[in-house]
């Protein structure tokens, strides 16, 4: 089974500056995909960034980047300039294909960090 | 554009009452659908998904049941509901392309 560890409970950063999210995952998977996403205090959850295990290119949403590391099975998230809005819970997650079936795709999370940004 | 609905927002219910949670999906056809629990404010767990109409999978044994009665809506029940059901469920959806989306969700508290 998959597993996605996030080492880090809570971390905070002052506004403008840069934070990095750490994630780890445990597959044997060849093709996969990888996400975060994000839950404000309003509770719903945001998709924030994306990455498919076979490009090697690293993805980038505006001030949200990552790292991927498929050797090592890291998946960072990268905030630049953050801002007061970004605080929230921030969850990694992986997604495999199970064909069981039926096509599904099912994504497995960790347990998530919570990002307080401080002014 | 797509959206996905659920209702209600919050519940307060006593225990052994029975439970009715609805999403609905819009702007799209024959979706994969999931109910998601986050207990405790940490970590979601996948409780059910549909790849049709009335196809569905559970992944955890529980007091809680799905039905999809049509292509674009999702219901979560339960008869008799336990303390331990409160919780936030989260419905969420896929269609083309590799993402899940989620819908606002809804708070359950049974006390």
């Amino acid at each position: 089974a998959q597993t996605v560890t996030q080492s880090q409970p809570e971390m905070s950063v002052q506004e403008a500056e840069t934070v990095t999210l750490s994630c780890t995952y445990d597959t044997s998977e060849n093709n996969y995909y990888l996400f975060w996403y994000k839950q404000p205090p309003s509770r719903q959850m945001i998709l924030v960034i994306r990455q498919e295990a076979y490009k090697q290119q690293n993805a980038t949403e505006n001030r949200f980047s990552v790292n991927f590391q498929k050797a090592a099975k890291s998946f960072s998230l990268k905030i630049s300039d953050s801002q007061l809005g970004d605080t929230a819970m921030y969850f990694c997650a992986f997604m495999k294909h199970v064909a069981s079936g039926g096509s599904n795709y099912k994504l497995t999370f960790g347990k998530g960090t919570l990002l307080t940004v401080n002014p | 554009s797509q959206t996905i609905h659920q209702w209600p927002a919050t519940l307060v219910q006593p225990v052994g009452s029975p439970l009715s949670l609805e999403c609905t999906v819009e702007g799209t056809s024959n979706p994969n659908l999931y109910w998601y629990r986050q207990a405790a404010g940490r970590g979601l767990q996948l409780l059910f998904y549909s790849v049709g109409i009335g196809q569905i999978s559970s992944e955890v044994p529980q007091n809680l049941s799905a039905s999809r009665p049509q292509d674009r809506q999702f219901i979560l029940s339960s008869k008799k509901l336990l303390l331990s059901d409160s919780g936030f469920y989260l419905c969420a959806w896929k269609k083309t392309g590799n993402t899940i989306y989620f819908g606002e969700g809804s708070w359950l508290t049974v006390v």
